[in-house]
């Protein structure tokens, strides 16, 4: 099954890019890679998702590897409203099967 | 436009009793899929509904089952509780079954076996 690979635990300070990293080398052709975050006692908030090309949204930018093994999410200025559990994860075309990793925890320093 | 919603937020069960957990998908969402997320663990993908059949299913045993309604709102259902079975439960609807639909999450049920 692909799975997803990410550090445990990443810091950084207010205002500052944030780039969180994720490897699936096992990804298949027909797996988006989505991004969700989520603070405690709540559920998983999306962020941002893609195939194969580089996606920008409001909230978040995705770069994804030519060879589709590895992506990084990329927060442009990080608030301490930004600190959470980042999860990346890979959702077939079918969405047959849905597999998180274990997830980056995020903390912004003031 | 009202998000997905969970019921109960919190349960206490004793082992070997069966439970039944609520969602309501978001408007106009057709697919639901939950999840179980062990306390400091990532969620872990339970199965998934499509207009109203299953068509997706995790390393759960099948003790773990559910349905979808008509109006796309959900239920999980556990017999036989073990006390691993202690976790957040997740729903999550989305506009279709396809990959590049984002998930909608609620924000659980707590489920406490003892």
């Amino acid at each position: 099954d692909a799975k997803t690979t990410q550090p445990n635990s990443m810091e950084s300070n207010e205002e500052e890019p944030v780039h969180l990293p994720c490897n699936h080398s096992t990804i298949s052709g027909t797996d988006y890679i989505h991004w969700y975050r989520q603070l405690p006692s709540q559920g998983p908030e999306y962020v941002i998702h893609g195939l194969t090309s580089n996606v920008n949204n409001r909230m978040a930018s995705l770069a994804i590897a030519e060879d589709r093994k590895s992506s990084t999410l990329i927060l442009h200025r990080a608030t301490l409203r930004d600190a959470a559990v980042y999860y990346c994860i890979l959702r077939d075309v079918r969405a047959q099967k849905l597999v998180f990793g274990q997830g980056t925890r995020l903390t912004i320093n003031p | 436009e009202t998000g997905v919603t969970q019921s109960p937020t919190h349960l206490i069960k004793t082992r070997g009793q069966q439970v039944t957990l609520r969602c309501s998908s978001q408007s106009g969402h057709n697919t639901v899929s939950w999840y179980q997320q062990a306390l400091g663990q990532g969620p872990q993908f339970i199965f998934q509904y499509y207009r109203e059949e299953e068509n997706g299913r995790g390393n759960f045993p099948p003790r773990f089952s559910g349905l979808q309604f008509p109006n796309y709102s959900s239920e999980l259902n556990v017999n036989a509780l073990e006390l691993d079975d202690s976790a957040l439960y997740l729903c999550a609807s989305s506009l279709s079954d396809r990959g590049n639909s984002p998930l909608h999450f609620g924000n659980g049920t707590r489920l406490t076996v003892t």
